[in-house]
């Protein structure tokens, strides 16, 4: 199975600042690389796919670059909304395995 | 619109049984990989199994094969997670998930608790 790490684990940050966070992969999955947004009780909602892709109606603050095992989710200036756990998850093969999540906090 | 809706969800023993259900509407459900993922109390998220479009194809997590049968039935736009032998480890939210092309998960259930305790 391919093993996702993610970090950090956690971070601090304000409202304006600029946050990156990171994800690799055990092996090279190219550019199958999807990050999802998981607020607090809720599911989670996919923000970026094949690694650079802003699913619709996601805020274009939002970005994603990386290829072959190292990949980056960028938020240019962070919202109040923004404080949440994100994931990287990789679509390369089957289980697609989770990164173990960062979680963004004031 | 596109929505998914669990149910079966519950308490159940070690060693018991479960069956999940999720229903879908709002999109052709045919046309459509579907997944299913937990989300243990306070972890992170699991991918469990998928299925493919006329359920001839079927992936699963390695920690549930052989005890999880994911199905479909695509004239009630149904999915399914037949879950036996169930263990402590189970326990979980489980989401019924719609594939959207790309290989990226676009839609998501509410969830369904599943807890497995004596």
């Amino acid at each position: 199975d391919i093993q996702m790490t993610q970090s950090p684990s956690s971070l601090s940050a304000s409202v304006g600042d600029r946050v990156t966070i990171t994800c690799r992969a055990s092996q090279s999955i190219s550019r199958y690389l999807n990050w999802f947004q998981q607020k607090a009780g809720k599911a989670p909602n996919v923000l970026i796919y094949g690694a650079s892709t802003l699913q619709s109606g996601v805020p274009s603050r939002f970005s994603g670059s990386g290829s072959g095992t190292d990949f980056t989710l960028t938020i240019s200036s962070l919202q109040p909304e923004d404080f949440a756990t994100y994931y990287c998850q990789q679509s390369y093969s089957t289980p697609r395995t989770f990164g173990q999540g960062t979680k963004v906090e004031i | 619109e596109v929505q998914l809706v669990e149910s079966g969800g519950g308490l159940v023993q070690p060693g018991g049984s479960l069956r999940l259900s999720c229903a879908a509407s709002g999109f052709t459900f045919n046309n459509h990989y579907m997944t299913w993922v937990r989300q243990a109390p306070g972890k992170g998220l699991e991918w469990v199994a998928n299925i493919n479009r006329d359920g001839s194809e079927k992936n699963y997590v390695d920690s549930v094969k052989g005890r999880f049968t994911v199905s479909r039935d695509n004239a009630k736009n149904s999915l399914y997670l037949q879950m036996n032998s169930l263990r402590d480890e189970d326990t979980a939210v489980y989401y019924c998930a719609r594939d959207g092309g790309s290989r990226r998960v676009d839609y998501w259930g509410q969830g369904s608790l599943v807890t497995v305790s004596s």
